[in-house]
């Protein structure tokens, strides 16, 4: 079993429809959660860090992080042609040295 | 936001040639860079750790000799592919952490290394 899992896709959706992404992990060790968006060829752009269990809010996204159920989500509302990319959840324990676990990403088209 | 500078971002060259990237954070400084590999629709895949002032972590499977790893600032971090061959071509991406605890990682926009 991954210590991450997260579902490739792909996802299409029609412009302005809400996405929801999620991820499920095994290790309570992590503590810190973060949404990366990756356009082809680039690096990936970090979109969302969190350390608590609940919502954070920015702009059109929003994550959610369930602790209990070892389960996150990032939503994005109002949904764009810009913001097809892969989307990769990453998680990490404390710890200065400590290295991110990624998901396998979620391929989003967002179509006209 | 946190500015993480990767160079050269392509490089073509013939087989047995040695590849210098580099990794730079620009407005931050980094105790710790991390290297990465990513294969076409893949994750991301760690190499090594990269720790200002000493030797590299590198992750099981990964070649020290292969790929040199030289963190000698809190701002520079550099990734040798040494005679690279073919099957060496593929997208490496850094990324760096502050200095401050808890901080997440920012990365690079990548280097795509095709090796003919």
């Amino acid at each position: 079993q991954k210590e991450v899992e997260q579902d490739p896709g792909p996802l299409s959706v029609p412009e302005g429809a809400i996405v929801s992404l999620n991820c499920t992990y095994s290790n309570s060790a992590f503590q810190y959660f973060m949404w990366y968006r990756q356009y082809s060829r680039k690096g990936p752009e970090l979109l969302m860090y969190t350390y608590s269990s609940g919502n954070k809010e920015d702009g059109r996204f929003t994550a959610q992080v369930d602790k209990s159920s070892k389960y996150i989500s990032l939503f994005i509302r109002d949904s764009q042609p810009s913001d097809s990319a892969t989307y990769l959840c990453a998680m990490q324990s404390p710890g200065g040295y400590n290295k991110l676990i990624f998901g396998a990403g979620t391929r989003l088209a967002v179509h006209p | 936001g946190a500015v993480v500078s990767q160079h050269p971002s392509r490089v073509i060259c013939k087989s047995g040639t040695s590849v210098k990237i580099e990794c730079r954070s620009l407005d931050f400084q980094a105790t710790t860079m991390f290297w990465y590999r990513q294969f076409p629709k893949q994750s991301l895949m760690l190499m090594a750790t990269s720790n200002e002032g000493s030797k590299a972590t590198y992750e099981q499977g990964v070649e020290k000799d292969k790929f040199l790893i030289n963190h000698a600032s809190l701002t520079l971090s550099t990734l040798t592919v040494t005679s690279a061959h073919p099957e060496d071509s593929s997208f490496y991406i850094c990324s760096a952490r502050d200095i401050q605890d808890n901080q997440p990682q920012h990365f690079g926009d990548g280097t795509r290394l095709s090796i003919l």
